[in-house]
């Protein structure tokens, strides 16, 4: 399985942007960067996948390297509730029996300091 | 929309008892399902692909006699596991994707289900 590599955590301040970032220099071609949060006690939570393009949507913007071989998740404002581990996972689209399959490292612990 | 429910949320009961858990999709139908597996302070480990009308798929190291898992209709899968013990008690969560299981749909996850084997 292609691995991702994040740091192990990260600090922001409220209500000023966060960049997430990921490393996935084993990326093959058809293997989709998607992005999960999870809070305390909780399941994880969807935030944004793509596969070359940047991609935005209500919760965050994904923007991919050119070569793909990294990623970076923006979050535009952070609050207080984006407190979380940030999961960056590559899942696959090679037709194998892993197809669609989200295998979870250890994330990026996220605080937001009031 | 893209809501999962699970039940129970928590379970505490003796060694040796048998645990089901179910993972439902409210408002779309999910041919397949995820189970995982969440120890305190570690990430999620997948345990299983389930898919509806056929047997599920385990990952490695996972006992399919002791986690059985059942996916009858397209917005339910349980979660058994028999006869558990102390080593079980973990953080079970579900997750379920919208129509056919690629990889370019997002997973929708359910709350969790945190069992404690006494």
């Amino acid at each position: 399985d292609a691995k991702t590599t994040q740091p192990n955590s990260m600090e922001s301040n409220e209500e000023e942007p966060v960049h997430l970032p990921c490393n996935h220099s084993t990326i093959s071609g058809t293997d989709y960067i998607h992005w999960y949060r999870q809070l305390p006690s909780q399941g994880p939570e969807y935030v944004i996948h793509g596969l070359t393009s940047n991609v935005n949507n209500r919760m965050a913007s994904l923007a991919i390297a050119e070569d793909r071989k990294s990623s970076t998740l923006i979050l535009h404002r952070a609050t207080l509730r984006d407190a979380a581990v940030y999961y960056c996972i590559l899942s696959p689209r090679d037709g194998s029996s892993n197809t669609g399959k989200l295998i979870f490292g250890q994330g990026t612990t996220l605080q937001v300091k009031p | 929309g893209a809501v999962v429910s699970q039940h129970p949320s928590w379970v505490i009961c003796k060694s040796g008892t048998s645990v089901k858990i179910e993972c439902r999709s409210l408002d779309f139908q999910a041919t397949t399902m995820f189970w995982y597996r969440q120890f305190p302070k570690q990430s999620l480990m997948l345990m299983a692909t389930s898919n509806e009308g056929s047997k599920a798929t385990y990952e490695q190291g996972v006992e399919k006699d002791k986690f059985l898992i059942n996916h009858a209709s397209l917005t339910l899968s349980t979660l058994t596991v028999t006869s558990a013990h102390p080593e079980d008690s973990s953080f079970y969560i579900c997750s379920a994707i919208r129509g056919r299981g690629y990889s370019n749909q997002p997973q929708h996850f359910g709350d969790g289900t945190r069992l404690s084997i006494l």
